[in-house]
């Protein structure tokens, strides 16, 4: 199956500070999403992107669809510590309907 | 709203066993899928199903199976468990199978086959 790098695999940051993480595959996706799960549920959707370049943001996230629609990036801003959880990307091929899902990014926020 | 709901929500289970991880949705979304989750491994694709009396395999599909009888059920069965199916399994859910395909996910079964 296709292979997304999600990096980094876990962060230790300070409340207030800012996040980044980002995706990247060999193969050129044309949606990318991003999910958060928190322990013993399943994942939930914090953006969506359809095109190369997009930005978008829901509240102090915010996401990128790579120019190169091979790589997405979320960033967090003012880190609070209810965004602990783990974070993964997913990728849509423009040839199917499968998504593939990174294999996480585990964060922690130190009040 | 109850979105999607699986049952059960743990399960231990002998190897050799069947079981079925039952899934229902009540958002009328067309597609619908069932994930494994391992720890380093992220979510893979197991089944899925496009609309009612259609499905297709995964990424893992190997000693599982699925049924779409009407839009809102997607039971997954393994039909004699074994040790390397301990995981955690994820139904999930979207409006259609192509474009604009956000998925939603249900609070996920754990099930350890000893």
């Amino acid at each position: 199956g296709q292979q997304l790098n999600q990096s980094p695999q876990s962060m230790f940051i300070q409340e207030g500070e800012d996040v980044s993480m980002n995706c990247t595959s060999s193969s050129i996706f044309n949606t990318w999403l991003w999910y958060k799960q928190e322990p013993g549920e399943g994942p939930v959707l914090l953006i969506a992107l359809y095109k190369a370049g997009e930005l978008t943001s829901n509240g102090r996230l915010t996401a990128q669809f790579g120019i190169t629609r091979k790589d997405s990036f979320l960033n967090i801003s003012a880190s609070i510590p209810s965004d602990v959880g783990i974070y993964f990307c997913a990728g849509q091929l423009i040839a199917g309907n499968q998504f593939y899902f990174g294999t996480g990014t585990s964060l922690t926020v130190i009040p | 709203i109850a979105g999607i709901t699986q049952a059960p929500t743990s399960q231990i289970l002998a190897a050799g066993r069947r079981m079925t991880l039952r899934c229902t949705q009540d958002m009328r979304h067309n597609a619908m899928y069932w994930y494994r989750q391992d720890l380093g491994l992220g979510l893979r694709l197991i089944h899925y199903s496009n609309t009612a009396g259609t499905t297709g395999k995964g990424e893992v599909p190997d000693g599982y199976s699925v049924s779409r009888a009407n839009t809102d059920d997607f039971p997954l069965t393994l039909a004699s468990a074994v040790p390397s199916q301990t995981s955690v399994y994820f139904c999930a859910s979207s409006p259609d199978g192509t474009t604009k395909n956000i998925q939603y996910f249900g609070a996920g079964t754990r099930l350890s086959v000893l």
